[in-house]
């Protein structure tokens, strides 16, 4: 009965190519978020959505592009992958923008390496 | 540019004893604070918050301080218990939490039997 999954779980590729994550809640949150985190360990956004619209969007490359379907869904397309992209991205979600009293739900991560 | 900083990579601690972590941060318009726990091959968890308007908030085991002046916060857990042993991050926000969080590094916290 997992509130927030993310597939797959672990991701391993070749430079160059193109992948998606895929996110999914059950909260019924209407905002949710990528986060990354890196190899010194720092958990960084990327990307939030609310409702399906675009509220956030950090200093990321444009080879990731966020896509929400609905707003239980939110994936990760990353296309022509480079090594700098190997790390952990987290999917999670919160009610509102994850103000006071609405923390945020993580999944578990995927772990991206790039070979 | 690191606004929130967790100084301390790893903490030991014996059960039963008092866990503090420690966490600065340099951004004066930060207003809401968090704690987030995470354990290995698993996204981090709640545990515990704090707004600008409060110097202390407890929730059961878990105490979370925050002094303003030295834009400093820290968790205390006691007593500690090896289901303890984890990640804890510290987090902070502007805006009451509806701008985006800032993270720390991390501190991971080991409870030892």
């Amino acid at each position: 009965d997992t509130a927030v999954s993310q597939t797959p779980k672990y991701l391993v590729t070749q430079m160059g190519n193109d992948k998606s994550i895929k996110c999914e809640q059950n909260l019924g949150h209407d905002t949710m978020y990528w986060y990354k985190q890196d190899s010194k360990k720092f958990l960084k956004i990327m990307f939030s959505y609310n409702n399906k619209e675009l509220i956030i969007n950090e200093t990321v490359p444009n080879r990731f592009s966020p896509k929400s379907p609905d707003k239980a869904h939110l994936n990760l397309h990353i296309n022509s992958l480079e090594l700098g992209d190997s790390a952990v991205y987290f999917c999670a979600s919160s009610q509102g923008e994850g103000g006071y009293n609405s923390p945020l739900h993580f999944g578990n991560g995927t772990r991206l390496t790039v070979t | 540019d690191q606004q929130v900083k967790q100084n301390s990579p790893s903490l030991s601690v014996q059960e039963g004893r008092i866990s503090i972590l420690n966490c600065d941060y340099t951004n004066s318009m930060f207003d809401y604070f968090l704690w987030y726990k995470k354990y290995p091959a698993e996204g981090p968890t709640f545990l515990i918050s704090i707004s600008s308007i409060k110097d202390k908030n407890e929730d059961g085991r878990f105490t979370v301080f925050l002094n303003k002046s030295a834009k400093h916060l820290s968790l205390h857990i006691v007593p500690s218990q090896p289901g303890d042993s984890a990640v804890y991050f510290c987090a902070a926000s502007a805006n009451f939490g509806n701008e985006k969080l800032t993270f720390g590094t991390g501190t991971r916290l080991t409870i030892i039997p």
